[in-house]
């Protein structure tokens, strides 16, 4: 069981938008920045939001990340086939002194 | 252009020790701030982070999996090595080395190896 949690999957239609929440504690989300990755079916993860809202070189600004206080949640507009993935939410625990992702949820664009 | 590949073992039995490499470009080991991981995910499951280390040579394992790491590197072939003892086929992932970075901010993994999948047969 992962420290984060995800949901397992969510779905919506090319076009429209989507969220994906991460919840934590006050050892890890709550007191710690917030990475996401988006894994391609038979691929290695790739970063897509770090430090809670930024996004590396070469994202689109269809992609969203924030944080309020011990969540994070990940925002996709204008899905795309394209985007059905695996995202993985991160951060670092402070009480574990290890690095945690969450379980994963797959996004199904219908 | 920074690079990440893992290398070793396609297949390793139980109770054996699996030893993987992982080799990089583009960014050196001996800078300060610089680190890797090492990070793996079994068929079908979620990822989990298995080590790290720093530039200073600084290590930090997984709580669960203590025991049976270690971590360490060669500064000057670029690489990291990772060693896991006593395998299980519960073992069996794909293992990935990534590198951490930190910014004013927080870390997060901005590079990835293209990962290298580990079979440990009973």
């Amino acid at each position: 069981q992962s420290v984060l949690t995800q949901p397992p999957s969510v779905s919506a239609a090319p076009g429209q938008k989507v969220t994906i929440s991460c919840s934590g504690s006050s050892s890890n989300i709550g007191n710690n920045y917030v990475s996401w990755y988006q894994q391609l079916p038979g691929t290695a993860p790739k970063l897509l939001i770090y430090d809670n809202n930024k996004r590396p070189s070469g994202i689109p600004d269809r992609f969203s990340g924030s944080k309020s206080g011990t969540s994070a949640t990940l925002g996709v507009t204008g899905l795309q086939t394209g985007d059905e993935a695996d995202y993985y939410c991160g951060t670092w625990d402070s009480s574990l002194s290890a690095w945690v992702f969450g379980g994963g949820t797959k996004l199904t664009v219908l | 252009q920074v690079t990440l590949k893992e290398s070793g073992p396609a297949l390793v039995k139980s109770t054996q020790t699996l030893t993987l490499t992982c080799t990089f470009s583009g960014f050196s080991l001996s800078t300060s701030g610089m680190r890797v991981s090492w990070i793996r995910q079994p068929p079908g499951k979620a990822l989990e982070w298995l080590a790290r280390i720093e530039w200073d040579d600084d290590k930090l394992y997984s709580t669960s999996l203590k025991t049976r790491l270690t971590i360490s590197k060669d500064t000057s072939k670029n690489q990291v090595v990772l060693t896991m003892t006593n395998m299980d086929p519960v073992d069996t992932a794909t293992y990935y080395c990534a590198r951490m970075v930190h910014d004013s901010s927080g870390y997060y993994f901005d590079y990835w190896g293209q990962g290298t999948l580990v079979t440990v047969s009973s």
